[in-house]
């Protein structure tokens, strides 16, 4: 029953630190994204891929890095952390069949940049 | 701006009362999907309406698209302390058919 799981739970990094956010899936979808979600605006779209090899830039994409090596696995990279990209991270899978696809979210990572 | 505008922001209700949270936007979509989330975990999706007009039920909550599909509306009947926690919708938009945007969220809390 694993899911859609993300490491780490909790992280807190310096200005300019990096770091990447694990996310991996046991379901064998194509579709995985990465969201990231503040006060009062939802969540919004950072990056997505539609298989292996290939990824594509949401909403937000400024200052992420993703790779798609094998369909089960999406790092998401902050190359130089800012305290902007605070927040909680959701890295989210789907089969994407069609119109109204259900889409399964990890449990989150909260991030502090200081 | 949001793309898909939801109201109340926040709801605070008694036990037994209904409610109605809206979802609108100027944009149409291909299909709208109301997710509820609870603290320290991700969303989890309740229902996706696909076609205009569409109402579906799910137990005490009705959800219903509009003719236009522009927007959707989220009615809890007789609410339980159970329903509290932070109601998304989000949508696909009609030729971004892989990205779905979320809504800001409203936040319902039930009392006893």
């Amino acid at each position: 029953n694993a899911g859609v799981t993300q490491t780490p739970k909790f992280q807190v990094l310096k200005t300019g630190q990096s770091m990447t956010l694990q996310c991996a899936q046991d379901m064998n979808h194509e579709y995985m994204s990465w969201y990231r979600q503040d006060p009062g605006m939802g969540l919004r779209l950072i990056h997505y891929s539609v298989g292996a090899g290939i990824t594509d830039q949401g909403e937000v994409p400024n200052g992420y890095n993703v790779s798609r090596s094998t369909t089960e696995d999406f790092p998401l990279r902050l190359l130089s952390a800012a305290p902007s990209q605070t927040s909680v991270y959701f890295c989210a899978s789907s089969d994407w069949t069609g119109v109204g696809n259900t889409i399964y979210f990890g449990e989150g990572s909260w991030l502090t940049v200081v | 701006t949001q793309l898909l505008e939801q109201s109340p922001q926040f709801l605070s209700i008694q036990e037994g009362e209904n409610l109605t949270v809206y979802c609108n936007s100027s944009s149409v979509f291909s299909s709208l999907q109301w997710y509820r989330q609870e603290p320290g975990e991700g969303p989890v999706l309740l229902v996706t309406v696909v076609t205009g007009g569409e109402v579906k039920k799910l137990k005490r909550l009705t959800f219903q698209f509009g003719d236009a599909r522009k927007d959707s509306s989220l009615h809890i009947t007789a609410a339980q302390p159970g329903d509290t926690g932070l109601y998304l919708c989000a949508g696909f938009r009609s030729g971004s058919a892989r990205q779905l945007t979320f809504g800001s969220g409203t936040q319902l809390t039930v009392l006893p």
